[in-house]
């Protein structure tokens, strides 16, 4: 099956800092997406980019499906960015099974 | 439109027994996904429905099950639970309409938090 693997798995930063995560995959995906789960274990859409550059705000997404990569930006980190960001790959061939890595614990100081 | 529901959100049982979960997807979403999270195995995926069959399953035992109804309405079973079976169950909606943009994107509940003592 895929396998993701996620980097760095901890990551401390200092608040306004920014930062890079990155989703590599084994096999070829129709499907990516980043979630940043909270405190209380909601897991929340960041972006779904099965290839592309996408930005929403603070935070932006790059997928290249042809390496079998991608990167999440964070730029001028706040304390409400801590949390476990996820990314999840799948494809949808007859059925639908999504494989998630595990997970980027950050921490953003004040 | 409503968000996708997770009922009940805490459940305490003991070993043996078995358990029902309950999850209502976006209204139009059809296909509904499972998955367990817990810190030791981190999230997994436990199986799909779309349009009330089961179109792919993970490499759980037979003792989780689910089905799908007609409304698209999902539940999950565990029966004979086992203290490894403790874990943050999510469910999650897709569209799964190809006419839809991100027809694959998924929108998860805020999950059953299942304890067995």
């Amino acid at each position: 099956g895929i396998q993701v693997e996620q980097s760095p798995p901890d990551l401390i930063l200092q608040e306004g800092a920014n930062s890079t995560l990155r989703c590599n995959f084994s096999d070829s995906v129709n499907n990516l997406q980043w979630f940043h789960q909270n405190p209380w274990g909601q897991l929340i859409n960041l972006f779904y980019i099965p290839s592309g550059t996408k930005q929403n705000g603070r935070l932006s997404a790059t997928t290249v499906a042809t390496e079998r990569y991608s990167l999440l930006y964070i730029s001028s980190s706040q304390t409400t960015d801590s949390g476990v960001y996820f990314c999840a790959v799948g494809r949808s061939t007859g059925g639908f099974k999504t494989i998630f890595g595990a997970g980027t614990r950050l921490f953003v100081k004040a | 439109k409503a968000g996708v529901t997770q009922t009940p959100r805490y459940l305490i049982k003991t070993r043996g027994q078995q358990v029902t979960l309950s999850c209502s997807p976006i209204s139009g979403h059809r296909s509904v996904s499972w998955y367990q999270q817990t810190p030791g195995q981190g999230l997994q995926f436990l199986f799909e429905y779309f349009s009330e069959t089961q179109r792919n399953k993970g490499n759980f035992p037979g003792r989780f099950s689910g089905r799908q109804f007609s409304n698209s309405r999902s539940e999950m079973n565990v029966s004979t639970l086992e203290l490894g079976d403790s874990a943050l169950y999510l469910c999650a909606s897709s569209p799964r309409e190809r006419t839809s943009g991100g027809y694959n994107e998924q929108f998860f509940g805020p999950g059953t938090r299942l304890t067995v003592l």
